[in-house]
């Protein structure tokens, strides 16, 4: 069965950086996306941004523009997101999320077509506090 | 960026009875991109639906999706006690965005 392992729980001094893992057992790690997605306490759902190893790509929100970075290491099938500059607001659950994808498409702004995110990982909780 | 507008935001039923979720876009999802998102307190969201109305490996038959354009909907036929949840849709038609989720509780 597939599964995503992130990384443990991490408490940040504001201003600082963080960087949550995301391991895929079982699969072939470069058919996928992953995605990063953060749920402060009590809110809904927002996506980060995603990588597409087998590419090298990455994009983000824009409200991340500057902040945040997405790494792979396919020899261990790993995904990675670091945030910089956290503030008090970055406090959430950080969920990846990976996505199958069927084929290839790339689309006319140079990104590559999206797909739904059909396994997700448990979950990694950010605080940030002085 | 698309937005999605999801109602009603708290919806009250028995179980055994059916439930009528919706999803609003600002603009149309291009090829029925949108998927449904169940998730349980404490835990990670659940993918139920993609491409508006295929159901996720494993997902029982009672959870269906319809819809098209800008209009979407996430229909649970028999309501089972493990359903009450928050549900949240998402486009993936141009990058991606969520709803701001709709709460199902036991009336």
């Amino acid at each position: 069965q597939v599964q995503l392992m992130q990384s443990g729980d991490e408490v940040k001094k504001p201003g600082s950086s963080v960087k949550v893992s995301c391991k895929t057992s079982g699969g072939t790690f470069s058919i996928y996306t992953f995605s990063w997605v953060r749920q402060a306490p009590g809110q809904g759902l927002e996506w980060i941004g995603r990588i597409i190893p087998i590419f090298g790509a990455a994009n983000h929100a824009q409200k991340f523009q500057g902040r945040v970075t997405f790494t792979a290491d396919a020899s261990t099938n790993t995904a990675y997101m670091e945030l910089s500059s956290l503030k008090s607001e970055d406090t959430a659950v950080y969920y990846c999320a990976r996505s199958s994808v069927l084929e290839w498409v790339l689309l006319a702004n140079g990104d590559y077509y999206y797909y739904s995110m059909d396994v997700w990982g448990k979950g990694t909780t950010v605080t940030v506090s002085s | 960026e698309i937005v999605l507008t999801q109602s009603p935001g708290t919806l009250s039923l028995s179980p055994g009875e059916r439930a009528t979720l919706s999803c609003r876009a600002s603009q149309s999802v291009s090829s029925s991109s949108l998927a449904w998102y169940q998730q349980r307190p404490g835990q990670a969201p659940r993918l139920l639906i993609y491409g508006a109305s295929s159901r996720a490996t494993g997902i029982p038959d009672r959870f269906s999706g319809s819809g098209s354009g800008t209009d979407f909907t996430l229909t649970i036929s028999r309501l089972e006690r493990e359903d009450f949840a928050v549900y949240y849709c998402q486009q993936y038609g141009s990058s991606y965005s969520f709803g701001q989720g709709t709460k199902l509780e036991i009336k």
